[in-house]
């Protein structure tokens, strides 16, 4: 089954102490990307990357770090998390980055709590 | 660049009844259009996209959305909504990147 897996779905953890969050995915696709969803501002995109170890940041980079050692795996490392890093997150793989018809598959979501 | 915007962050209809999720984009060139639908504590699923071949688009789970240049629109349609129906829906358009709408959440009401 083409899937996005991301791990942990749940995640509490207190203010500086590191931690990653994975995201693999199994169809190949040369991009993939990370977004934060919150409240009443929809989602927004952190870092992304258009193949292996091309990443780039996106509107909310500030926090977090991204690697892409290998096409299917696209860790979201937070080195010093804080309380306002406190959201869901999702990963997307996509053939394209845009310009076409080609959709993203989502992860199914990491909810992290920073305490 | 390519945006979208989602009339009504909030949408309530009853069981049975019509949905209508509206959705204006602006571009000048013929966009790439999505709709997304977010179950309660699940990531985004491509409902239906529009890929010029027709205005009309069908999507799963009864849904269907009609691309009408002239009104720079892509609103999302289900002729009679289901309980199972509530979610949050994203419109998007596809420029450089993935541009998505702010999201309107519908419920469904008994």
């Amino acid at each position: 089954e083409a899937q996005v897996t991301q791990n942990p779905r749940y995640l509490i953890t207190v203010t500086g102490k590191k931690l990653t969050v994975t995201c693999s995915q199994n169809m190949n696709h040369e991009y993939m990307s990370w977004y934060r969803q919150d409240p009443g501002l929809g989602l927004r995109q952190i870092y992304y990357s258009m193949n292996v170890e091309v990443t780039d940041k996106g509107d909310v980079p500030e926090g977090y770090k991204v690697s892409r050692k290998e096409k299917r795996n696209f860790p979201l490392i937070l080195e010093s998390p804080s309380p306002n890093q406190t959201s869901l997150y999702f990963c997307a793989s996509s053939r394209d980055r845009g310009r076409s018809n080609y959709g993203y598959t989502f992860g199914s979501g990491t909810r992290l709590t920073v305490v | 660049a390519q945006s979208v915007t989602q009339l009504g962050s909030h949408v309530s209809v009853s069981e049975g009844a019509l949905v209508l999720l509206r959705c204006n984009y602006s571009s000048s060139v013929p966009p790439y259009l999505f709709w997304y639908v977010q179950y309660p504590n699940q990531g985004l699923q491509l409902l239906l996209k529009y890929t010029s071949a027709a205005t009309l688009v069908k999507g799963i789970n009864g849904f269907e959305a009609e691309f009408k240049k002239s009104e720079t629109s892509f609103h999302l349609t289900k002729p009679s909504a289901h309980m199972s129906d509530a979610a949050e829906y994203f419109c998007a358009v596809s420029d450089n990147d993935m541009r998505f709408g702010a999201g309107t959440r519908l419920t469904v009401k008994p």
